[in-house]
């Protein structure tokens, strides 16, 4: 069953504390990106990566770090410099080289910090 | 700068009557534009496309290179077309793929 899957569904974190987002597809998708969804703001990019090894920073890439060492994997770590975390964060896919060609979306994590 | 406009954030309609989603972009290349939609407890997931010219679910858009826009139609609203709808703008430039999407436009469909 092909698809997209972020884990986990709910995450609490305590201020101060860094958090990985996990993300992972098997679309065989070259393009990942991560995006923060918040009320009336839309969907903002914060880091999106075309290739193993290389990602770059969107819109709103500060207090955020990526990884991209595995084609089916670009965790988002939230550190504690993220000045106001508490978000819906989506991860999403595409193939990078055909044109034309939509984003694939996993069903997101909420996270909170108490 | 790529941007896409969205300028309600919501739009209310009476069942049948017809809809109008707005969405204007700004680039400089060749466009690649779409909608999504996203349903109540469901995740995103692409409505059309503006290459297809199709129609999905009775909705239709059509881009206007002239008013840089690609509105979303449907000439009678359901109950079940409630939902979030964004508009995004696929933007390739030296080998990288960047999508940017508008601040969304949620559509409630009155009874």
């Amino acid at each position: 069953d092909g698809g997209i899957t972020q884990s986990p569904k709910y995450l609490f974190r305590k201020e101060g504390q860094n958090v990985t987002l996990s993300c992972e597809q098997n679309l065989n998708h070259d393009a990942m990106y991560w995006y923060r969804q918040d009320p009336g703001q839309g969907l903002r990019l914060i880091y999106y990566s075309q290739i193993v090894n290389d990602f770059q920073k969107g819109d709103i890439a500060e207090g955020y770090s990526v990884s991209r060492e595995k084609k089916e994997s670009f965790p988002l770590t939230v550190t504690s410099a993220q000045k106001n975390p508490t978000a819906f964060y989506l991860c999403a896919s595409s193939p990078r080289t055909v044109a034309n060609t939509e984003a694939f979306f996993g069903q997101g994590t909420r996270l909170t910090v108490v | 700068a790529q941007r896409v406009t969205q300028p309600e954030k919501l739009l209310s309609v009476f069942k049948g009557a017809p809809v109008e989603l707005k969405c204007n972009y700004s680039y400089s290349g060749s466009p690649e534009l779409f909608w999504y939609v996203q349903y109540s407890r469901q995740r995103l997931q692409l409505l059309l496309r503006h290459i297809s010219r199709e129609s999905i679910k009775g909705f239709t858009a059509d881009l206007n290179k002239g008013e840089t826009s690609f509105h979303l139609k449907k000439p009678f609203a359901q109950e079940e077309d409630s939902a979030m709808y964004y508009c995004a703008l696929n933007e390739n430039s030296g080998g990288y793929q960047k999508v940017t999407f508008g601040t969304g436009t949620k559509l409630q469909v009155i009874p």
